[in-house]
C-alpha cells in the first residue's frame, strides 16, 4: 500500500494524559499537513510542512499541540494535557507539486 | 465565518439519475477548488478538481462546474451509483497567496437508491 498511512487507528484516553499520532506520506511527497475533524463537520487545517520546515499553522492549534517533522519523512502531532474537546478525527494528507492533497484513514481521539 | 459552504446536509437521488452538489464559497482569494468522497471509518478521497481559470472540468461521470461570479461551483455525478453513496466535501485554496491550507465546507451526505 502507497497511501497516507496513520498510527494508531485508534486511541482513547483520559483528560491530561499527552498522546502522540504518527503520519507516513506517500514516498516523495515533500508537503504534508494536518488537519482535525469533528462530527458533522469538514476537516479543519492545523498545520503544513514542507520537508523538515513547518511553514504555516492554523489558529486552532494551540500552545498544546506541536507538530514535528524531523528528516522531512514522517510526522508526529502531540497533544498536551488532553482535554474533551480534543476528541476529534486527526487526519494527515500530503502533496507532492499541485494543490491536490492525498489523506491518510485518521487517527480517532476519544478523550474521557 | 465560513468561507466554504454546502447548504444541503443530505441529498437522495435513485441509481442510474444525475446527483448535483452544491458549494459556495464567499473568499474571493479562492483559486482553486475540489471535491473528496469519504467513506465512514476512511479519510477523504480525492476526487476531481477545478482552477479558477476554468469553468468545468470533466472525469469519467463527474464534472464540476465553477461560476466565479456567483461563487458557487457544482459537482454532478451522472449516472448515480450506489456506490457513489458517501458524504462530499467541497474543499477550496489560494493557492496564488503561497498558503497551502484547504478550507473545506461541512459535507453532504449522498445516497442513492437501487
Amino acid at each position: 500500500d502507497t497511501g497516507v498511512s496513520q498510527d494508531p487507528r485508534h486511541k482513547i484516553t483520559k483528560r491530561g494524559q499527552n498522546v502522540t499520532f504518527r503520519c507516513d506520506p506517500i514516498s516523495e511527497h515533500n508537503r504534508l499537513y494536518w488537519y482535525r475533524q469533528t462530527l458533522g463537520q469538514g476537516p479543519e487545517f492545523l498545520t503544513y510542512f514542507q520537508n523538515e520546515a513547518q511553514l504555516e499553522k492554523s489558529r486552532l492549534l494551540s500552545d498544546r499541540f506541536s507538530a514535528e517533522r524531523p528528516k522531512g519523512s514522517f510526522s508526529t502531532l502531540e497533544i498536551q494535557r488532553t482535554e474533551q474537546g480534543d476528541s476529534a478525527m486527526y487526519l494527515c494528507a500530503s502533496s507532492l507539486q499541485g494543490v491536490e492533497q492525498f489523506f491518510g484513514p485518521g487517527t480517532r481521539l476519544t478523550v474521557l | 465565518d465560513q468561507q466554504v459552504k454546502q447548504n444541503s446536509p443530505s441529498l437522495s437521488v435513485q441509481e442510474g439519475r444525475i446527483s448535483i452538489l452544491n458549494c459556495d464559497y464567499t473568499n474571493s482569494m479562492f483559486d482553486y477548488f475540489l471535491w473528496y468522497k469519504k467513506y465512514p471509518a476512511e479519510g477523504p478521497t480525492f476526487l476531481i478538481s477545478i482552477s479558477s481559470i476554468k469553468d468545468k472540468n470533466e472525469d469519467g461521470r463527474f464534472t464540476v462546474f465553477l461560476n466565479k461570479s456567483a461563487k458557487h461551483l457544482s459537482l454532478h455525478i451522472v449516472p448515480s451509483q450506489p456506490g457513489d453513496s458517501a458524504v462530499y466535501f467541497c474543499a477550496a485554496s489560494a493557492s496564488r497567496t503561497g498558503r497551502r491550507a484547504l478550507t473545506f465546507g461541512s459535507g453532504t451526505r449522498l445516497q442513492v437508491q437501487p
